[in-house]
């Protein structure tokens, strides 16, 4: 199975900050990499999907980049409703789909 | 608006069977391929299982084949997991997601999520 692992696992940050999430996969995945965010009690939400495209009604501060194994999700300016936990996961061929261990933006 | 609610969730001891389900409206859903991914408690999100459109091709995480059957009534718009031999790392929030096919794969569509504890 592909393995997928993030950085940080936490990381605080203060409103307006530029945050930066790296994900690597253990094999190539071209760009079959999504990120979701989760908030605490409440099923988790697209944000991204193959590496860079945005999911629709997210906010443009939201972007991804990579392709291979490294990848990165980026916020451009941290907002209160961002602090969360946010996971990639690979789409790579058939499953198993496989997530990473999340990274929880706090304050 | 696509929705999609779980039920079937409870307690149930070591051994035991549960049966969950995933009622789909606001799209067409005979046509979606589907999945159920899992949380434990305090934990990260975990990839369940998958089954296609017509429930002609299904796949399961390795910690739950052999235990876990996944199936779909698309006159119904129903999505299932039957779950036997319970275990207490079965223990989680299971999460119904729709999968969305273009350039790639991803969940587009999750629902409330239905907690399930094995536990004696």
């Amino acid at each position: 199975d592909i393995q997928m692992t993030q950085s940080p696992s936490s990381l605080s940050a203060s409103v307006g900050d530029r945050v930066t999430i790296t994900c690597r996969a253990s094999q190539r995945i071209d760009r079959y990499l999504n990120w979701y965010q989760q908030k605490p009690g409440t099923a988790p939400k697209l944000l991204i999907y193959t590496a860079s495209s945005l999911q629709s009604g997210v906010p443009s501060r939201f972007s991804g980049s990579g392709s291979g194994t490294d990848f990165t999700l980026t916020i451009s300016s941290l907002q209160p409703e961002d602090f969360a936990t946010y996971y990639c996961q690979q789409s790579y061929n058939t499953p198993p789909w496989t997530f990473g261990q999340g990274t929880k933006v706090e304050i | 608006e696509v929705q999609l609610v779980e039920s079937g969730g409870g307690l149930v001891q070591p051994g035991g069977s549960l049966r969950l389900s995933c009622d789909a409206s606001g799209f067409t859903f005979s046509s979606y391929e589907m999945n159920w991914v899992r949380q434990a408690p305090g934990k990260g999100l975990e990839w369940v299982s998958y089954i296609s459109a017509s429930a002609s091709s299904v796949y399961y995480g390795d910690s739950v084949r052999g235990r876990f059957t996944i199936s779909r009534d698309n006159a119904k718009n129903s999505l299932y997991l039957q779950m036997d031999s319970l275990r207490a790392e079965d223990t989680a929030v299971y999460y119904c997601a729709r999968l969305y096919v273009d350039a790639g794969y991803y969940f587009d569509s999750w629902g409330q999520g239905t907690l399930v504890t094995v536990s004696s």
